[in-house]
């Protein structure tokens, strides 16, 4: 079946450092969508793109979807301790506005 | 966007019992699903709760362990049956309000953190 991978599984910076988190599929996506969960919380949508190569900003946030849509990535610019938190990739399957999640990627942010 | 509330927000149970747990929406919506999460784990779909109608449900779950109802188009339930140590986890529902291609995120309900002793 349909699957999202996401690498890397934890990252552990430094505050002030940039961090980035992957997503691949074997399969063009339809669009890719990005989710934030903080600790004990749930997953907060963050941004969905939909256009071959496009990119999104949302303040330090910059979003990539690859060019044939199979690859995302999210890059986070001088990480802060708010930033830290569980980023998940999404993307749609089948039909009837189901997703599948990739794994996450666990940010922690050392101040 | 929408706003979810889920009851009850945490449970503690006995293997082989059964909890339902509810999820409201403060407007109609046009999808609702449920998913769970495992302590560490990402986002796993149990099932499309489906208005006036039965649930479609993912591979690996089946509706004897996890009926679903969705009356109306703001309220869902999901129980979780006979339970066993294996269903502890966080259960979320979530909501779609539009279907279009380029608009059709979902937004996520508090969750419902279950652990069965």
């Amino acid at each position: 079946g349909q699957q999202v991978m996401q690498i890397p599984q934890y990252q552990h910076v430094q505050e002030g450092e940039d961090f980035t988190t992957y997503c691949n599929s074997s399969t063009t996506l339809s669009n890719i969508q990005w989710y934030k969960q903080r600790p004990g919380g749930h997953p907060v949508f963050l941004i969905q793109l939909v256009k071959s190569g496009e990119v999104k900003k949302q303040k330090r946030l910059t979003f990539q979807f690859g060019e044939a849509k199979k690859n995302s990535s999210l890059h986070i610019t001088a990480t802060q301790t708010t930033d830290v938190g569980t980023y998940f990739c999404a993307a749609p399957y089948n039909q009837g506005g189901k997703l599948i999640f990739g794994q996450g990627t666990e940010l922690s942010v050392k101040p | 966007s929408a706003v979810i509330s889920q009851k009850p927000s945490r449970d503690i149970c006995q293997r082989g019992t059964s909890l339902t747990i509810q999820c409201q929406v403060d407007s109609q919506v046009t999808m609702m699903f449920w998913y769970r999460q495992q302590p560490g784990q990402s986002l796993t779909l149990i099932a499309t709760a489906n208005q006036g109608s039965e649930a479609t449900y993912e591979s690996g779950f089946v509706i004897d362990k996890f009926p679903i109802s969705r009356p109306n188009l703001t309220f869902s339930t999901l129980t979780v049956s006979n339970m066993s140590p294996e269903d502890s986890s966080i259960y979320l529902c979530s909501v779609a309000t539009h279907l279009r291609r380029d608009y059709n995120e979902q937004f996520f309900g508090p969750g419902t953190r279950l652990t069965v002793l």
